[in-house]
């Protein structure tokens, strides 16, 4: 079946580096990416998101980049902050139309101050 | 507005009991799914629908059923539990069309002892 490989599982930064977070997709009609922050107790929360026709997208601290050719999707974190602390998902859209997502295994991201 | 909302928010079964879950959405969303969360393993589709009377399988679907009778209501039905089915179960809901991210449910914490 179609699946979501998600590299580091746990990475750890000190307060103010950059974190990235890769993910590599296997279905080709896949066309939409987004990723998730998900705090203890809480469901995932939808931070940033790209689609297939754009190689690119930033949200202040936060980027995704798109390399449609190598099924490679990544999330940057700049200048983390301890609040950035969380789990975070990456998914791609799968199915007829895209109708739904399977997720990666997570990266537990640890920042400290 | 209050989103995705799940009920009940842990529940305790006994093997062979059954049970049901509840979601339901205030925002008009044509799709819903079911989603288990389990450590290390990322959140995996068991059911999802897009649209009233529908409903199609996930990528583990065994030892579920569901319904979607009205549109802001997803039921997910287990009809004798077994403890590998103890887990953190989310809904999410989304608007038609290819590129949205979904809503989550804050979760419900099933135990099968």
């Amino acid at each position: 079946g179609e699946n979501v490989e998600q590299h580091p599982s746990t990475l750890s930064v000190q307060e103010g580096d950059s974190a990235v977070i890769k993910c590599t997709y296997s279905d080709s009609a896949s066309n939409y990416f987004p990723w998730y922050k998900q705090e203890l107790g809480k469901g995932p929360q939808l931070i940033i998101d790209i689609r297939s026709n754009v190689g690119e997208k930033k949200d202040q601290r936060i980027a995704v980049t798109l390399n449609k050719t190598a099924k490679h999707f990544s999330l940057h974190i700049t200048e983390t902050q301890p609040e950035d602390s969380a789990v975070y998902f990456c998914a791609a859209s799968i199915g007829q139309a895209g109708t739904a997502l399977i997720f990666g295994k997570g990266t537990t991201l640890s920042v400290s101050s | 507005n209050a989103g995705v909302t799940q009920t009940p928010k842990f529940r305790v079964l006994k093997t062979g009991q059954s049970m049901t879950l509840l979601c339901a959405q205030d925002m008009n969303h044509e799709y819903m799914y079911w989603y288990r969360q389990d450590p290390g393993m990322g959140l995996r589709l068991i059911h999802y629908s897009v649209g009233e009377g529908t409903t199609a399988k996930g990528e583990v679907p065994d030892g579920y059923n569901v319904s979607r009778l009205k549109k802001q209501n997803f039921l997910l039905g287990l009809e004798s539990a077994a403890p590998s089915q103890t887990s953190v179960y989310f809904c999410a809901s989304r608007r038609q069309g290819g590129s949205y991210g979904y809503t989550f449910g804050s979760g419900t914490r099933l135990t099968v002892v």
